[in-house]
């Protein structure tokens, strides 16, 4: 399964755009980029996915690099909800034997 | 609509007792999955069922660990014999089927073995 890397922690003040970086070098043509993040006392709930282009939804944005060997999770304005842990997922839903593989996540932090 | 729900929330076992964790997936999902989630990292993958059939068990840890979904909507997770390194919150996903890519998960079952 190919692997990310994120940063263990980000801070962010509330109000304030939050860009949460990932690295996945080895991502194949076929894996999306999939975004999840887990609320406190919660199970993860999805936010984005992408393949190549940039995509936009009411909760965030994602900017994929033109290599595709990083991409960014992009929250407009931070609020307090949104501390959570952050997972930066590859998945090939056309890869029968492929399944989520999640590593330890970027834990957000929002400061009032 | 209602979620995918998950039952008992919590679950403190003796080691050595049988523990059966329930799963509610959202009606009308294909798939279902289990995941494991020890403290302080991501979730990990036990098995995944495609309506009843358990296409994949691949991360289950032992043979002490059995899941069964038997007509394709609510699904069980056995663990048997449970030990102090089973203590974890177990997450249940629902999807429309695997070639989907958002799984709609449950709150988890955190399951505490003394």
């Amino acid at each position: 399964d190919a692997k990310t890397t994120q940063p263990n922690s980000m801070e962010s003040n509330e109000e304030e755009p939050v860009h949460l970086p990932c690295n996945h070098s080895t991502i194949s043509g076929t894996d999306y980029i999939h975004w999840y993040r887990q609320l406190p006392s919660q199970g993860p709930e999805y936010v984005i996915h992408g393949l190549t282009s940039n995509v936009n939804n009411r909760m965030a944005s994602l900017a994929i690099a033109e290599d595709r060997k990083s991409s960014t999770l992009i929250l407009h304005r931070a609020t307090l909800r949104d501390a959570a842990v952050y997972y930066c997922i590859l998945y090939n839903p056309d890869n029968y034997g492929q399944n989520f593989v999640f590593g330890p996540g970027t834990r957000l932090s929002v400061l009032p | 609509g209602a979620g995918v729900s998950q039952s008992p929330r919590y679950k403190v076992a003796k080691r050595g007792q049988d523990v059966a964790l329930r799963c509610d997936p959202i009606s009308g999902h294909v798939s279902l999955f289990w995941y494991q989630q020890a403290l302080g990292q991501g979730p990990e993958f036990l098995t995944y069922f495609q309506n009843e059939a358990q296409l994949d068990k691949s991360g289950l840890p032992s043979d002490r660990f059995f899941a069964e979904r038997p007509e394709g909507s609510v699904s069980t997770l056995k663990i048997q014999r449970t030990q102090q390194e089973d203590s974890a919150v177990y997450l249940c996903a629902s999807s429309l089927g695997r070639s989907y890519n958002e799984q709609f998960f449950g709150p988890g079952t955190r399951l505490t073995v003394l």
